[in-house]
Parts: structure tokens; C-alpha cells; sequence
């Protein structure tokens, strides 16, 4: 089993759709979280960072994080075209070595 | 800005040959890594340097080695090169010495081995 589960989709939704994309994880010691957003062929941007449970907001960006549950998700408000990568859920336990989930596709059609 | 510059950013070996991947970063970052992403694998760590001189084993570190060449180089060695090595391999660096610190990735390097 691996440390991080990410569904792989694809995800298709149509522009101006909520989107909702999710991890699950069996370290109870993971502390940090992220999201990263990578296009095609290029390298992974980091786009939310959060510590320990709760959420944190950015603009059309929240990131959720429920320890209890080992469950976080990321949600994107008005999605666009723009928004059409692969997003991949990352986890540390503070120490040098992210666990990084193997990442969901999404298409937003316009 | 450059970021973290990776090069080459394309590869084909044949199975026995070496190369060197090089990377370097210009945000002063204390540390680096070097992942590979395969599909449905995700990002792995190979190897990373905490700091200038040191340098540690990841997750998938058989059949590569590292240099730390200097606080802004990271270089990785694959040896003789066997097909299992395709991939594609990401540098990253983060600015603390713990990896807590949100790491920031170059655009990669595509490596077919053949």
C-alpha cells in the first residue's frame, strides 16, 4: 500500500465548474502538506502549503486538511482552461523527504 | 529569475553508457534533490544534499550517484545506464534545511535508455 493514494483520473468538468481533488495518506506523523500544479512537460509549481489540520485559502485555491480523517483536498472556485494540469498532493513529516501522490489529471473544457 | 535550471532537457543512452545530469539553482537554497517521475509512480527521491557537502540517500538511490559541486550545483550520475533509468528526473531546492521548507522544481530532464 502506498504512503499517499491519489486518483488518477482523468477529471473533466466544464469551465466555471467547482473542482474537487483529493488524497488520502497512512503516516499519522505527516505534518505538512502541499499542492503542486504541473503542465505538460514542465516541472511541478507549488501552489498551497499548509500546516497541520485546517484550511487555507488563495484566491480561487483552498486547501484542506483533516489529520483525523488522513484526508486532504484541494478545491479550484470558477475553474478554467487555464487550470488544465496534473495536481499532485505532497506530504512531509518535517524531516528532508516528501511522500509526493502520483497526481490527478484534469481537463477543463471550455 | 531562472529558478532551478536543469539540463539537458533531453537524453537518449544506450544501456551501458554514462551521463551526468547537471542542475543549478540561483534562490541561495540550502538544499537540493533529485527525483524521478515515472507514471502512475509519482515523484520519488533519489538523492538530496541538506547542505553544501553532504548528500543522502532517498527512497530509489541504486544505480546513481551525486555530486554536491557547490552550494548552487547538484549533478546525477547514472554510471552505465539499464533501461529500468527511464525516466523523467527533477531537480529541486528549498530554501531551510529541512525539507518543510516548500521545494521548488526545475522542468526536467527527459532520459530514454535503450
Amino acid at each position: 500500500q502506498k504512503e499517499v493514494e491519489q486518483d488518477p483520473g482523468p477529471l473533466s468538468v466544464p469551465e466555471g465548474a467547482i473542482v474537487s481533488l483529493n488524497c488520502t495518506y497512512s503516516n499519522s506523523a505527516f505534518q505538512y502538506f502541499m499542492w503542486y500544479r504541473q503542465y505538460s512537460r514542465k516541472g511541478p509549481e507549488l501552489l498551497m502549503y499548509t500546516y497541520s489540520s485546517g484550511n487555507k485559502e488563495d484566491g480561487r485555491f483552498t486547501a484542506q486538511v483533516d489529520k483525523s480523517s488522513k484526508y486532504i483536498s484541494l478545491f479550484i472556485r470558477d475553474s478554467q482552461p487555464s487550470d488544465s494540469a496534473t495536481y499532485l498532493c505532497a506530504m512531509n513529516t518535517g524531516g528532508f523527504k516528501t511522500i509526493f501522490g502520483a497526481g490527478t489529471r484534469l481537463f477543463v473544457k471550455a | 529569475n531562472a529558478g532551478v535550471t536543469q539540463t539537458p532537457k533531453f537524453q537518449v543512452l544506450k544501456t551501458g553508457q554514462s551521463m551526468t545530469l547537471q542542475c543549478a539553482q540561483d534562490m541561495n537554497h540550502n538544499s537540493m534533490y533529485w527525483y524521478r517521475q515515472d507514471p502512475g509512480m509519482g515523484l520519488r527521491l533519489i538523492y538530496y544534499s541538506a547542505s553544501e557537502g553532504t548528500t543522502d540517500k532517498g527512497e530509489v538511490p541504486n544505480g546513481y550517484n551525486v555530486s554536491r559541486l557547490n552550494k548552487r550545483e547538484f549533478s546525477l550520475r547514472l554510471e552505465s545506464a539499464a533501461p529500468s533509468q527511464t525516466s523523467v528526473y527533477f531537480c529541486a531546492s528549498s530554501a531551510g534545511q529541512m525539507s518543510n521548507q516548500p521545494q521548488h522544481f526545475g522542468d526536467g530532464t527527459r532520459l530514454s535508455i535503450l
